[in-house]
């Protein structure tokens, strides 16, 4: 069965600086999905990306960035120049072959201090 | 707002009560997701409904049912209510099948606190 590890319950940074959330997965299976959710304190979840195991060029979206490694299989998520606004719980969830049970890690919170 | 409605927003009960959630789904969605959000638990997968059918079971407990109506909205019941069902519920959807893993569209949850 799929699992998903964040290894960081919560991390705290200074607005401006840089984040790195680090999410690590196991699955049996070649063709898997990847994604990363945003909670924040208003409490529904927002879709960030999703990535599928062939594809493991690194993406960059604004401030986001997200580095998948096969070779690790770590799918880490990096926030660059920190907001007060990205403040949230940021969760990272697997989906095996288009399994319908996506399983979520047991998510990150991230506070960035003004 | 995603397009995915869940009532009631929060819910106070007694244990040994029962509740029903609901959800309608984005337009365009045939799929339906539950899940159960704890602080102990963390992100549980429930159930999943397309079209109507079941497909996907996951940590739901016999004392919970859920059922997708024709017209495509959810609800899930939960009976005999325990301390321990305390939780958000979270209603999901997607167009499936599609080629590839689904993009969940969350709801903004059902606070249920059992008293």
């Amino acid at each position: 069965a799929q699992k998903v590890t964040q290894a960081q319950t919560e991390i705290s940074v200074v607005e401006k600086e840089d984040v790195t959330l680090d999410c690590v997965y196991e699955t049996r299976d070649t063709t898997y999905y990847l994604f990363w959710y945003k909670q924040p304190p208003s409490g529904e979840l927002v879709f960030l990306i999703r990535r599928n195991s062939f594809d493991e060029q690194n993406e960059i979206s604004g401030r986001y960035s997200w580095n998948f490694q096969k070779s690790t299989s770590s799918f880490n998520f990096t926030i660059t120049a920190s907001q007060v606004v990205d403040s949230a719980v940021y969760f990272c969830a697997l989906s095996e072959n288009d399994n319908n049970d996506m399983r979520f890690g047991a998510g990150t919170r991230l506070t960035v201090k003004p | 707002d995603s397009g995915v409605t869940q009532t009631p927003k929060h819910l106070i009960t007694a244990t040994g009560q029962r509740v029903t959630l609901r959800c309608s789904p984005r337009s365009g969605d045939l799929s339906v997701y539950w899940y159960q959000q704890s602080l102990d638990q963390g992100l549980q997968f429930l159930i999943q409904y397309y079209n109507g059918e079941e497909r996907a079971k996951g940590n739901i407990l016999e004392r919970f049912s859920a059922q997708q109506f024709p017209d495509l909205h959810s609800e899930l019941n939960l009976s005999s209510l325990e301390l321990g069902d305390s939780a958000l519920y979270f209603c999901a959807s997607s167009v499936w099948p599609s080629s590839g893993a689904n993009v969940l569209t969350f709801g903004a949850g059902s606070r249920l606190t059992v008293l």
